[in-house]
């Protein structure tokens, strides 16, 4: 497809167990971001990658999340020991890298439900 | 602390009519602000920028109004159309890290036919 695309669409997991998000960006696009939006609140940065670069992981609320881009192109969040507050929709971004102020083209997210 | 402020949940106006969603923002070094439109189950898409050395920017109906000094910035729509109805999202950037993108809660927009 032409748009960023997320897996899975919804999870449903139980507290304490691990979850991977996925992220295939749109091709030729060397940016990738990951948001999440909790319920009632605006989206939250968690972290940023472009390029060979150093991520920007400012954003990852603790060390249970992570995230690793794989040959410049998917990337996967891994959250570990998942809580009740982890549950929020997980959303990610590309852009074409390397400017100022670029427009970033979400997916459509990966709602995520700890229970 | 909120940097991004949408003070208003949700609007809902009349078809034809103009659409007003403002935002609130506290942080001096923000010298890029946007708006995204979101509808239920899809990801947020681009709507309008403006840089801080402007105080509007247009594109087609939609226009972006910014006043510095109040750090305050709004969106008009006009006129308005059924299919504008969504959740509006202000976001904002600083320099020095304008990939990182501050959003606020959004406003759910409701245009009635």
């Amino acid at each position: 497809g032409a748009g960023v695309s997320q897996s899975p669409s919804n999870k449903v997991t139980e507290k304490g167990k691990d979850v991977e998000l996925r992220c295939d960006p749109i091709s030729g696009h060397t940016a990738l971001y990951w948001y999440r939006q909790s319920l009632g609140q605006g989206l939250e940065f968690l972290i940023y990658f472009q390029g060979n670069s150093a991520p920007d992981k400012s954003g990852l609320p603790s060390d249970r999340f992570s995230a690793e881009r794989t040959g410049g192109s998917v990337s996967t969040l891994t959250i570990q020991r998942t809580q009740q507050e982890d549950s929020a929709v997980y959303l990610c971004a590309s852009s074409s890298g390397g400017r100022t102020n670029e427009k970033l083209f979400f997916g459509s997210g990966t709602q995520l439900s700890v229970l | 602390d909120q940097q991004v402020k949408q003070n208003s949940p949700s609007l809902s106006v009349q078809e034809g009519r103009i659409s007003i969603l403002n935002c609130d923002y506290t942080n001096s070094m923000f010298d890029y602000f946007l708006w995204y439109k979101k509808y239920p189950a899809e990801g947020p898409t681009f709507l309008i920028s403006i840089s801080s050395i402007k105080d509007k920017n247009e594109d087609g109906r939609f226009t972006v109004f910014l006043n510095k000094s109040a750090k305050h910035l709004s969106l008009h729509i006009v006129p308005s159309q059924p299919g504008d109805s969504a959740v509006y999202f202000c976001a904002a950037s600083a320099l020095g890290s304008n990939y990182k993108l501050t959003f606020g809660k959004g406003t759910l927009l409701t245009v009635n036919p």
